[in-house]
C-alpha cells in the first residue's frame, strides 16, 4: 500500500485541462522531500516527465506542469491530447520507511 | 541516446534464483546512481534497490533484503540484481534506472525497458 495517494482516473475531452494530485504526509512530501512524475503510456516504460516539483526534462511538452504545496503535489496537463493517454505516477522520499516511494497511479483517459 | 537494455528475465520456481542484467550506453556509467524499480502486473510501480557510482553503496527496500543484492561492472557498464529465494510476490516486471539527484532527493531520469520475472510453480 502506498504512502503517496492519487486519483485512479482522470479524463478529459480534447484540449481541456486536467491535475492530478499526488497526496502525501509529514513524512515524504510535507518533510519537503522533492516529487516527481512519470508518464507510462501502454505497454511502455515509465518516462520522466517532471523533476524537482516543477521542473520539465528537455524534451517534453510545457503542457505538462507540476506544483507541490505542503503535504501534496500535483501534474497538471493543459491542452489534453489523444496521445497524453497513459498512467501517471508521483515519486518521492519518505523518512519513516527510508525508501523512495511512488504512488498508486493516474490513468488519464482522453474522451 | 541514453539506452538500457535489460535482460535475464524468466520463468523461476519458488525458491529459486535468477541474475538480471543491465547493460548501458550512450552515458557515462561509472559516473551514475543506478537502479532497479518493478511492476507487478496491473499494479504500481516500486523501487526495489540502487547503488552508487562506484558500488560502496548499496540500498534495498525491505521487502528484498537479504535475498537480492544489486551489483554493477563499470568496466562493463553493466548493472546486475541476482534475486536468491524468489517468492511468487516477485513477480513483476523489472526495470534498470539511471538515478539522477534534485537537490532534497533521488529520482530515475531514464528507464530500459525491462524484463519480466515470473516466480510460479
Amino acid at each position: 500500500q502506498s504512502v503517496l495517494t492519487q486519483p485512479p482516473s482522470v479524463s478529459g475531452a480534447p484540449g481541456q485541462r486536467v491535475t492530478i494530485s499526488c497526496t502525501g504526509s509529514s513524512s515524504n512530501i510535507g518533510a519537503g522531500y522533492d516529487v516527481h512524475w512519470y508518464q507510462q503510456l501502454p505497454g511502455t516504460a515509465p518516462k520522466l516527465l517532471i523533476h524537482g516539483n516543477s521542473n520539465r526534462p528537455s524534451g517534453v511538452p510545457d503542457r505538462f506542469s507540476g506544483s507541490k504545496s505542503g503535504t501534496s503535489a500535483s501534474l497538471a496537463i493543459s491542452g489534453l491530447q489523444a496521445e497524453d493517454e497513459a498512467d501517471y505516477y508521483c515519486q518521492s522520499y519518505d523518512r519513516s520507511l527510508s525508501d523512495y516511494v511512488f504512488g498508486t497511479g493516474t490513468k488519464v483517459t482522453v474522451l | 541516446e541514453v539506452q538500457l537494455v535489460e535482460s535475464g528475465g524468466g520463468l523461476v520456481q519458488p525458491g529459486g534464483s535468477l541474475r538480471l542484467s543491465c547493460a548501458a550506453s550512450a552515458f557515462t556509467f561509472s559516473s551514475y546512481w543506478m537502479s532497479w524499480v518493478r511492476q507487478a502486473p496491473g499494479k504500481g510501480l516500486q523501487w526495489v534497490a540502487h547503488i552508487k557510482q562506484d558500488g560502496s553503496e548499496e540500498y534495498y527496500v525491505d521487502s528484498v533484503k537479504g535475498r537480492f543484492t544489486i551489483s554493477r561492472d563499470n568496466a562493463k557498464n553493466s548493472l546486475y540484481l541476482q534475486m536468491n529465494s524468489l517468492r511468487a510476490e516477485d513477480t513483476a516486471v523489472y526495470y534498470c534506472a539511471r538515478g539522477a539527484w534534485s537537490p532534497h532527493d533521488y529520482y530515475f531520469d531514464y528507464w530500459g525497458q525491462g524484463t519480466l520475472v515470473t516466480v510460479s510453480s
